[in-house]
């Protein structure tokens, strides 16, 4: 299958500062990439829609102010997480859609802000 | 409104045999998906129903009924490292899959 890499695999960053993750489909190109959040015990959180070339499609309540999407080629998508607090501390992970139905995701990185 | 509904959790003896039922409604059908999430990592992928029927993988079987909503993973042969948590998820209209909490399996010996 696809694969799908995420850098960081965790971080961890003071409350106040920026936090970048990447997002790469590894052997195969994606228009489209989906960000999601995880807290423990919980469903994943669809949070945006990354189409490459364009403008994200953030979810009702996700600040797109706060989550920067950044989809600038076909095979790598950053979400940036600006002036970090603890609330922000979760899983977060990116998936890739190949055809309209198929969905590979990342690894997932654990963001702890202290 | 789109629902997923699915057991927070199921236990199981190793070497048995396990069913894990999903009803869900959605804005749309474009197929259901299920996946294994190990605690701490990310989703993999078991298998996709987009017709009415059983699909057999190896030791994982899935079953859709669109008409009822309805959909099953039949887990075989149960091993330690099968204890997860199983996600329905399935496509709506849009092609974005919609999540539930999904089911926490715990294998026992």
């Amino acid at each position: 299958g696809a694969v799908v890499s995420q850098h960081p695999s965790w971080v961890i960053c003071k409350s106040g500062t920026s936090v970048k993750i990447e997002c790469r489909s590894l052997d195969f190109q994606a228009t489209t990439m989906f960000w999601y959040r995880q807290f423990p015990k919980q469903s994943l959180m669809l949070m945006a829609t990354s189409n490459e070339g364009s403008k994200a499609t953030y979810e009702q309540g996700v600040e797109k102010d706060k989550f920067l999407i950044n989809h600038a080629s076909l095979t790598l998508s950053t979400l940036t997480v600006t002036s970090a607090h603890p609330e922000d501390s979760s899983f977060y992970i990116c998936s890739a859609r190949v055809r309209e139905r198929e969905q590979f995701f990342g690894p997932g990185t654990r963001l702890t802000v202290l | 409104g789109q629902n997923i509904d699915q057991p927070t959790e199921m236990t199981a003896t190793e070497g048995a045999i396990v069913q894990i039922n999903c009803t869900y409604q959605t804005s749309g059908f474009n197929g259901l998906f299920w996946y294994q999430q190990h605690a701490g990592e990310a989703p993999t992928f078991l298998s996709y129903n987009v017709l009415d029927g059983l699909e057999e993988k190896g030791r994982f079987s899935s079953f859709l009924s669109r008409s009822k909503g309805y959909s099953y993973l039949l887990l075989k042969e149960l091993q330690m490292k099968d204890s997860a948590s199983y996600l329905c998820a399935p496509l709506d209209s849009n092609y974005q899959l919609i999540w539930g909490a999904g089911t926490k399996l715990i294998i026992k010996p």
